[in-house]
């Protein structure tokens, strides 16, 4: 069974860019989180998507979005990109189909905005 | 709000000595509790989870028990091995919102010489 599929690995964008990042779950799983990792701040979830809604919300600003495809794949986007935007990206998805739920997470994207 | 606090890193051990990193929680309600692990440029890996009181999670020979009276899972290991060396991070679901919204702690890293 393939993992969680996250494109591309490294970016490199310059600030006020946009970026768009791609992440395709576990064959079965619905649910698709993201989150955010730094060094300063460590490990914060982002949003949530299941079936093509967004069903929770991290607190990050509107230049963050996201969205789920039918297939159940994920994008998140960040505009107007800033230096502190640069981090490491990770996906992950979930069967979510009753409690306990067990989180598999990808490789993750780094970002670098320059 | 929810959250979880571990030791700060970083831990630095021999071989074949005794590990333990501290993980204490704040939760309303009945969390799940976890901890995964991060090798070096990879995403998060489950290693144990438990997801009521008195559960006990292990996994390749790390163990962590969920004390609610302490609020605490706290990760041990009998022998290290160099293998292990990575970064450690305890974490919970909260019991009120999707299983999918996972709340980190810090993290700690922990480097076994030979």
């Amino acid at each position: 069974k393939a993992g969680v599929t996250q494109t591309p690995r490294y970016l490199i964008k310059t600030r006020g860019q946009q970026v768009t990042l791609s992440c395709s779950p576990i064959s079965g799983h619905r649910s698709v989180s993201w989150y955010q990792q730094t060094p300063g701040q460590g490990l914060q979830f982002l949003f949530e998507y299941f079936s093509e809604t967004q069903r929770n919300k991290g607190n990050f600003p509107g230049r963050f979005s996201g969205r789920q495809f039918s297939n159940s794949r994920s994008e998140m986007n960040v505009s107007t990109l800033e230096l502190g935007d640069s981090a490491l990206y990770l996906c992950a998805s979930s069967l979510d189909e009753g409690r306990p739920t067990e989180a598999f997470f990808g490789q993750g994207t780094r970002l670098t905005v320059v | 709000g929810d959250s979880v606090t571990q030791m700060e890193g970083p831990v630095t051990l021999s071989e074949e000595a005794f590990l333990t990193i501290n993980c204490t929680y704040t939760a309303t309600g009945y969390p799940s509790l976890f901890w995964y692990v991060q090798y070096p440029g990879e995403g998060l890996q489950l290693l144990l989870k438990a997801t009521k009181a008195d559960d006990k999670g292990s996994n390749k020979g790390f163990e962590a028990t969920y004390r609610k009276e302490t609020t605490s899972f706290h990760l041990e290991k009998g022998s290290v091995q160099v293998s292990d060396s990575a970064v450690y991070f305890c974490a919970l679901t909260p019991g009120y919102s999707s299983a999918s919204k996972i709340i980190f702690g810090s993290g700690t890293r922990l480097s076994i010489r030979p």
